[in-house]
């Protein structure tokens, strides 16, 4: 199975911050790899596809990029409502493992 | 608007069984592959299954192979996954979800939507 490692696995942030989270495979899977918020109580949402295509709604600050191994999820500008989990998930190979999830919380 | 909704979720002891549906709309429900996810309380998102458009493919999780069987009925817009020989690590929020596409494994794939999910608990 290929593993997915996020990091960090928590986050403390402010309001208009910028966030990275990293997300490194165990073995390459091209640019298949897609991105989900999920707030406490919900269902994860898709924001980002093969790596880099952002979902229709989804604001343009979000943006995904990486290919191989290596790949980023960054927020431009932190705003109240992206305090969430995020979770990196492959389609190279099945089974379809995610990351084990990273928290975004108010500093 | 594309909808999942999930239902059947229920307290088990260890070694029952359950049925999990989800009611799909909005879409040409056999145009697409579904998924099952699923999540243990406070902890991630464990892919369970999938089922191509026609019905004709599944796959399984190599922890519930054996135990569950996916199917959908494409004329009552329906996804279902029948739950056997339950075990306490099986308690979880279970989430149906759209794939990309009609084929179950593409490489090119994602889950979009999801349903609000359903809990399923194993306990005596």
């Amino acid at each position: 199975d290929i593993q997915m490692t996020q990091s960090p696995s928590s986050l403390s942030a402010s309001v208009g911050d910028r966030v990275t989270i990293t997300c490194r495979a165990s073995q390459s899977i091209s640019s298949y790899l897609n991105w989900y918020q999920q707030k406490p109580g919900k269902a994860p949402k898709l924001l980002i596809s093969a790596a880099s295509s952002l979902q229709s709604g989804v604001p343009q600050r979000f943006s995904g990029s990486g290919s191989g191994t290596d790949f980023t999820l960054t927020i431009s500008s932190l705003q109240p409502e992206d305090f969430a989990t995020y979770y990196c998930q492959q389609t190279y190979s099945t089974p379809r493992t995610f990351g084990q999830g990273t928290k975004v919380e108010i500093k | 608007e594309v909808q999942l909704l999930e239902s059947g979720g229920d307290l088990v002891q260890p070694g029952g069984s359950l049925r999990l549906s989800c009611a799909a709309s909005g879409f040409t429900f056999s145009s697409y592959a579904m998924s099952w996810v699923r999540q243990a309380p406070g902890k991630g998102l464990e892919w369970v299954s999938v089922i191509s458009g026609s019905g004709g493919s599944t796959y399984y999780a190599d922890s519930v192979r054996g135990r569950f069987t996916i199917s959908r009925d494409n004329s009552r817009n329906t996804l279902y996954l029948q739950m056997n020989s339950l075990r306490a690590e099986d308690t979880a929020v279970y989430y149906c979800a759209k794939d990309a596409s009609n084929a179950p494994l593409p490489m090119l794939d994602w889950f979009d939507p999801w349903g609000q999910g359903t809990l399923v608990t194993v306990s005596s």
